[in-house]
């Protein structure tokens, strides 16, 4: 079955970086991007990011750039976000969710990780 | 960016109700409209893509419907299992947008 994994919750001081994992299994990994979301609860459900599975081509929200990267391989089934230079507004859940690249007809978001919880404190 | 507005912010209801939520969209969106629904502790889950195509194994009770800027999900009978927060979110045009969240609460 699909599932998309995550990394376990993570605890980072103002200024540091954190990668998140999401272990794909259950499907073609190359037939999809990879979406990272974060859900806070003063800002909501935000879209962070996407990485084709097959190509490595990412494309940013703006209010990132500069401090996300977005990663995968292919051969282990991993994406990862990388978020750096943290400050305690990215205290969040994390989210990876997969997205069709047009080769499958499955809709946008039918599967997502279960979430990393991200805190950001001195 | 595209800026989605759901209203209510939070609904009140029974067990056998009928709901509906309201989603607006700032600009056109066609029917590139997505709702999911969201418990505590938990991600989101897909319930209807394309504005009213509902995803494989949600209830029947569930429905969506608008094209453009309007948007509605309606849930016929409120069964003990919907009390939950519900989002739409367009991806007609990055970056990808959420409305604030309807919060359905007994």
């Amino acid at each position: 079955q699909v599932q998309l994994e995550q990394s376990g919750a993570d605890v980072k001081k103002p200024g540091a970086a954190v990668r998140v994992s999401c272990k794909a299994s259950g499907f073609t990994f190359t037939d999809y991007y990879f979406h990272w979301l974060r859900q806070t609860p003063g800002q909501g459900l935000e879209w962070v990011g996407r990485i084709n599975g097959k190509s490595g081509d990412t494309m940013y929200e703006k209010r990132f750039l500069g401090r996300i990267s977005l990663t995968r391989d292919t051969s282990i089934t991993t994406a990862y976000m990388d978020l750096s230079n943290l400050t305690s507004d990215d205290t969040a859940f994390y989210y990876c969710a997969r997205g069709p690249r047009g080769v499958v007809s499955t809709p946008l978001f039918d599967h997502w990780g279960q979430g990393t919880l991200v805190t950001v404190s001195s | 960016d595209t800026q989605m507005t759901q209203s209510p912010s939070t609904v009140s209801a029974s067990v056998g109700d009928r709901v509906t939520i309201t989603c607006r969209a700032s600009q056109s969106i066609s029917t590139w409209l997505a709702w999911f629904q969201q418990k505590p502790g938990k991600a989101p889950r897909l319930l209807i893509y394309k504005a009213s195509t509902l995803q494989d194994g949600v209830p029947s009770r569930f429905s969506g419907d608008g094209s453009g800027t309007e948007f509605t999900l309606t849930i016929i009978s409120l069964q003990p299992d919907d009390f939950a927060t519900y989002y739409c979110q367009q991806y007609d045009t990055f970056p990808l947008t959420f409305g604030g969240g309807t919060k359905v609460e007994i």
